[in-house]
């Protein structure tokens, strides 16, 4: 069954480094999300990207955060000077097309540690 | 999008049907109610969606009340790995290079216990 994978499962970094999360998609899927979930909290909306562009975002996407499609088959978040708060489950996640029928499907997760 | 509400936390035995709760009283004529869940900090999973009718998959049910402000997902025979935080999420149908964002609220933590 296809599915959504996200590299690295955790990654480490210091306050003020840059981070790129990865996400390999569902194969012709053609709408992708981020998602953050903070330890305890809710899970939260960042941004939508469709077409080669970003759809919606929310007010935590701010202008620390980027996000890119390089190819066709990549989706990554960049966080380009990372924050204590940053710390998070960073869940990616991609759906099919129009329709309310297309759910979304989510990837594991990558655990960001800002120390 | 309309608000749900859900009971926090919910017990079931192992074996038994689990039914879990949603209320959406201001939810509107063309929105749908959808369900996920997320087994210990993995990826949500999507798990069924309806709009008016009762609808039925391989995973669970969904009965969504007539007046639609309100539904209850259904684990048939709950196993332990059902345990799970539920999220119930209403909105309306994805449209054309719209967003369509999930909105997630603290959901129904079901704990099935032998």
């Amino acid at each position: 069954e296809p599915e959504v994978t996200q590299t690295p499962s955790h990654q480490v970094t210091q306050m003020g480094q840059e981070v790129i999360l990865r996400c390999v998609p569902i194969s012709n899927h053609l709408y992708f999300y981020w998602y953050r979930q903070i330890l305890g909290q809710k899970v939260e909306f960042l941004v939508s990207f469709y077409n080669n562009e970003i759809s919606e975002k929310s007010e935590i996407f701010d202008d620390q955060f980027s996000v890119e499609r390089p190819d066709g088959s990549n989706f990554t978040l960049k966080i380009r000077s990372t924050k204590l708060e940053d710390s998070a489950m960073y869940f990616c996640a991609s759906r099919a097309g129009t329709g309310a029928s297309n759910e979304q499907f989510f990837g594991p997760g990558t655990r960001l540690t800002v120390l | 999008d309309a608000k749900t509400t859900q009971p926090p936390s919910m017990d079931c035995a192992e074996g038994r049907a689990a039914n879990l709760p949603c209320n959406h009283s201001t939810i509107s004529g063309n929105e749908y109610v959808y369900w996920y869940r997320q087994i210990h900090s993995q990826g949500p999973q999507y798990i069924i969606h309806g709009l008016k009718n009762n609808e039925t998959n391989e995973m669970a049910s969904l009965i969504i009340t007539e007046d639609r402000k309100s539904s209850t997902l259904i684990l048939p025979h709950a196993t332990l790995r059902d345990t799970a935080v539920y999220y119930c999420i209403v909105r309306g149908p994805f449209g054309y290079n719209q967003g369509g964002k999930l909105i997630f609220g603290q959901g129904t933590e079901l704990s099935v216990k032998p």
